[in-house]
């Protein structure tokens, strides 16, 4: 069985705060690693997928790492605002396999 | 279309009814997803096709959770005899790489089901 766990469950920050959260998966088998940002109401959407152990990428305000060897991915924000507020997503992926996500981590970001 | 389409996106039934959900996804797109969502929770892994051919049922409640992909684009999440604990946003999603890979997924605004 394939265990993706998401911490903190919930996280709740200033406007202006630095905030960074954790996906923990099986460091066997491993061949992607995606992160999606989910808006109340709306679909999730892809932020990141990551391959490489030691990859970082970015996109604005947020960035990931992917530490394959041990099994995490973190997922910062710089300077938090509110419309950052939402669930965030990772999901992980065996090549040809399933891709399986976590409970998401809940951010709000209050002004 | 642009994007992944599900239809209906609301379906209030009985319990006892049988009921079809249909995902349209992104034409060309090689994998295909269910997944089921809880209110405030991650997706729930249901099921996934590559191409035509259903990879992973190991989701599927019990065996009155069906799906089929009959010519690898549109799917059909198909409940018999609804229950109330199958009540849930059913969400599909595809993507243009294999299952399990580095393509992104694209997903659906979701079937929301209520069984009475």
């Amino acid at each position: 069985i394939l265990n993706v766990e998401q911490s903190p469950q919930s996280l709740h920050v200033q406007e202006g705060d630095s905030t960074n959260f954790t996906c923990s998966f099986p460091s066997s088998n491993f061949y992607a690693l995606h992160w999606y940002r989910w808006e109340t109401a709306k679909s999730p959407e892809a932020l990141f997928v990551m391959t490489l152990n030691g990859d970082e990428k970015k996109k604005g305000r947020i960035s990931a790492t992917l530490n394959t060897k041990e099994g995490y991915s973190y997922l910062y924000i710089k300077g938090s605002q509110p419309e950052d507020s939402a669930t965030y997503l990772c999901a992980f992926g065996e090549y040809g396999n399933k891709l399986v996500f976590g409970a998401g981590t809940i951010l709000r970001v209050k002004s | 279309g642009a994007g992944v389409s599900q239809s209906p996106r609301y379906k209030v039934t009985k319990r006892g009814q049988d009921v079809a959900l249909r995902c349209d996804p992104i034409s060309g797109h090689v994998s295909l997803y269910w997944y089921r969502q809880a209110l405030g929770q991650g997706p729930e892994f249901l099921t996934y096709f590559n191409y035509e051919a259903q990879q992973d049922k190991s989701g599927l409640p019990n065996d009155r959770f069906s799906a089929e992909r009959p010519e690898g684009s549109i799917s059909t999440l198909t409940i018999q005899r609804t229950e109330q604990r199958d009540s849930a946003m059913y969400r599909c999603a595809s993507s243009l790489a294999l299952a399990g890979g580095t393509g992104e997924l694209f997903f659906g605004e979701g079937s929301r089901l209520t069984v009475l």
